[in-house]
């Protein structure tokens, strides 16, 4: 089944205990993205990654630190969580060849730092 | 930078009616995309519709349909036959020609009524 899948889906932590979430896709995608979600903002891009070794800063990258080693994965890094990472995380990949740009979401991590 | 823009925050419909949502976007691109995702409970993203702007035409998918005003950057969905399964919130979002940078709106919850 092609997916998108996140681990853990729910992490409650403290702040300054580094944690990552792990975000793999089977679609054979190039671009990968990362997104919190937050009550009346919307979800806001975080980094995301056009392919191996290539990413980029989003609208909210401030605290976050992600990787693309390997094609499917794509975590994402909170060296130093804070209570303002409290959020809904999204990863999502997308067949960026083709010029679709539709994005495939995975269920979502929900994070609380307290 | 663009901006997506929901003014709606909440709407309702009864069932079987028609419901609009309206969407308003800010850019100096001359080519970009369009999206229409749903998020019901269960908090998965779920593409509902797709529109270039390079195309006049206005894109349709079954039941849903939007009104694609480039000159107004103007993207509203209607939703005609609502049906109970469409409670969820809605978010409008945008990326440009390169399909890197996506912005999504603040969203908009629809409740559809028995």
């Amino acid at each position: 089944e092609a997916q998108v899948t996140q681990n853990p889906r729910y992490l409650i932590t403290v702040t300054g205990k580094k944690l990552t979430v792990t975000c793999s896709q089977n679609m054979n995608h190039e671009y990968m993205s990362w997104y919190r979600q937050d009550p009346g903002l919307g979800l806001r891009q975080i980094y995301y990654s056009m392919n191996v070794e290539v990413t980029d800063k989003g609208d909210v990258p401030e605290g976050y630190k992600v990787s693309r080693k390997e094609k499917r994965n794509f975590p994402l890094i909170l060296e130093s969580p804070s209570p303002n990472q409290t959020s809904l995380y999204f990863c999502a990949s997308s067949p960026w060849l083709g010029e679709t740009y539709e994005q495939y979401f995975g269920p979502g991590t929900r994070l609380t730092v307290t | 930078a663009q901006t997506v823009t929901q003014s709606q925050p909440e709407m309702s419909v009864q069932e079987a009616e028609t419901v609009t949502l309206s969407c308003t976007y800010d850019t100096s691109e001359n080519n970009y995309y369009l999206f229409w995702y749903k998020q019901p409970p269960s908090r998965q993203m779920i593409l509902v519709i797709r529109q270039e702007a390079y195309k006049q035409q206005n894109a349709t998918e079954n039941r849903f349909s939007v009104n694609f005003q480039k000159a107004a950057k103007s993207f509203s969905l209607k939703i005609s036959d609502s049906q109970l399964g469409d409670t969820a919130m809605y978010f409008c979002a945008f990326t440009d020609n390169y399909g890197q940078n996506f912005v999504f709106g603040p969203g908009t919850r629809l409740s559809v009524l028995p």
